[in-house]
Parts: structure tokens; C-alpha cells; sequence
């Protein structure tokens, strides 16, 4: 079965700091990786995929992540920091097993950024 | 390409009431997900359907639940004799899936459900 950790309930970074959100998976085949945010009172906004290829992926607002397979993880990753990136983000993966197209996802990163 | 949309954006309820929830998706979206998101958890995937088609509910999906597209572009999805349990958000999300692509979803605002 499939299956997604965020190890971190709650990740504090100062303005300006790079940023790290961590995420592993647990798949039988090969995954395919997402990363969603979260806005209050918003739904979901898709960041950036990982399907194949390319082990960094760049995303929407200047989020990148990195595929690593020997340690089947998948860390949303910043460089610089901004107070508007806080809210909760999720990481999600699919098996590329599976037939149907469901995506489980984890439960959730909260972000501060703090100015 | 307005955005997929959920009417209403909050419900609350009296148990044992029965709600119904509608979701408008991407326009050309073939493919439409129900999730449902309940505090301190990420969303749950509950049903999905490929045009009017639903291909797959999950077994969170009581027979107390039932969901609709009917002719292949907004759905509903309807809970009758609402529990307190049943309170969450929940959330839509469409797709349009090509042979052999994979997918990327896009959600809803979501409904958030109170039941008294």
C-alpha cells in the first residue's frame, strides 16, 4: 500500500532563510510525487510534480523539491523565505502500480515564517 | 478556465438532516475527485468519475453517501441522514486525464460541513 509521512507537524523559518518541508513515501512501484499548499479558507493549490527525469523540480512560487529513491523522500525546499509562503503544505504521491489514479496524501506541514 | 468551484462554501446542519453539496469543475475536465478533510488531517479521497462514469468510492463512502455527475460535468455529492461525524471540509478537485498521462489536480475552495 501507498503511503505518505510528514514527519513534521509545524516548521518555523525566518524571513529570509532558506526553507525545508520534509516527505517520504512508501510505494511498491515507482511514485509520482506532489506538493500541494493550503491557504485559511482556501482549497488546495498545486506547487510542482515529480513524474520522471530530473531529480529537482522547480515549482510555483519559487518552490523547488528534490527526489531522492534511496531515501524515498521528496523535501519541498526554498531558498529565501517570504512571510506570504506561510500556510499548510502537503505532499502527496501515486503509485505508478496502481491502475486507478488516486493520490494519498500526507498529513500536512504547517509553515510559519517569521519576519 | 475559472477555477473549480463548490456551492456552498459552508453548511451547518442538524443531525439526521440530509445536505447536498454541488462541484463545478474545470471546464474540459473530464476527470472530477471527491476528498473530504477533517482537522489536522489531509484530504481523504472519497469517489471519482471519468466523464459521467464512477469508477471508484472509497470505503470511507458510507451507504449513506452518494455521489452523481450526470452528464459528465458538475457532480453532487449528497449526505442523508447526517452524523456529527460526518463534519469536515470537503473538497473537489478535477483533472483532465489523457491516455497514459498522469493527471494533475486541481481543487475547490471546498464546503465545510457543520452537523450539530
Amino acid at each position: 500500500a501507498q503511503s505518505v509521512a510528514q514527519p513534521e507537524d509545524q516548521v518555523n523559518v525566518a524571513e529570509g532563510n532558506p526553507l525545508t518541508v520534509k516527505c517520504t513515501y512508501s510505494v511498491s512501484g515507482n511514485p509520482y510525487l506532489f506538493w500541494y499548499v493550503q491557504y485559511p479558507n482556501r482549497g488546495l493549490q498545486f506547487l510542482l510534480k515529480y513524474i520522471t527525469g530530473d531529480n529537482l523540480v522547480k515549482g510555483s512560487y519559487g518552490f523547488e523539491a528534490e527526489f531522492n529513491k534511496s531515501q524515498t523522500s521528496f523535501h519541498l525546499k526554498k531558498p529565501s523565505a517570504l512571510v506570504s509562503d506561510s500556510a499548510l503544505y502537503f505532499c502527496a504521491v501515486r503509485d505508478i502500480m496502481n491502475r486507478d489514479d488516486k493520490i494519498i496524501f500526507g498529513k500536512g506541514t504547517r509553515l510559519h515564517i517569521l519576519p | 478556465d475559472t477555477g473549480v468551484s463548490q456551492d456552498p462554501r459552508h453548511k451547518i446542519t442538524k443531525r439526521g438532516q440530509n445536505v447536498t453539496f454541488r462541484c463545478d469543475p474545470i471546464s474540459e475536465h473530464n476527470r472530477l475527485y471527491w476528498y473530504r478533510q477533517t482537522l489536522g488531517q489531509g484530504p481523504e479521497f472519497l469517489t471519482y468519475f471519468q466523464n459521467e462514469a464512477q469508477l471508484e468510492k472509497s470505503r470511507l463512502l458510507s451507504d449513506r453517501f452518494s455521489a452523481e455527475r450526470p452528464k459528465g460535468s458538475f457532480s453532487t455529492l449528497e449526505i442523508q441522514r447526517t452524523e456529527q461525524g460526518d463534519s469536515a471540509m470537503y473538497l473537489c478537485a478535477s483533472s483532465r486525464k489523457l491516455a497514459g498521462d498522469l493527471d494533475t489536480q486541481y481543487f475547490g475552495p471546498g464546503t465545510r460541513l457543520t452537523v450539530l
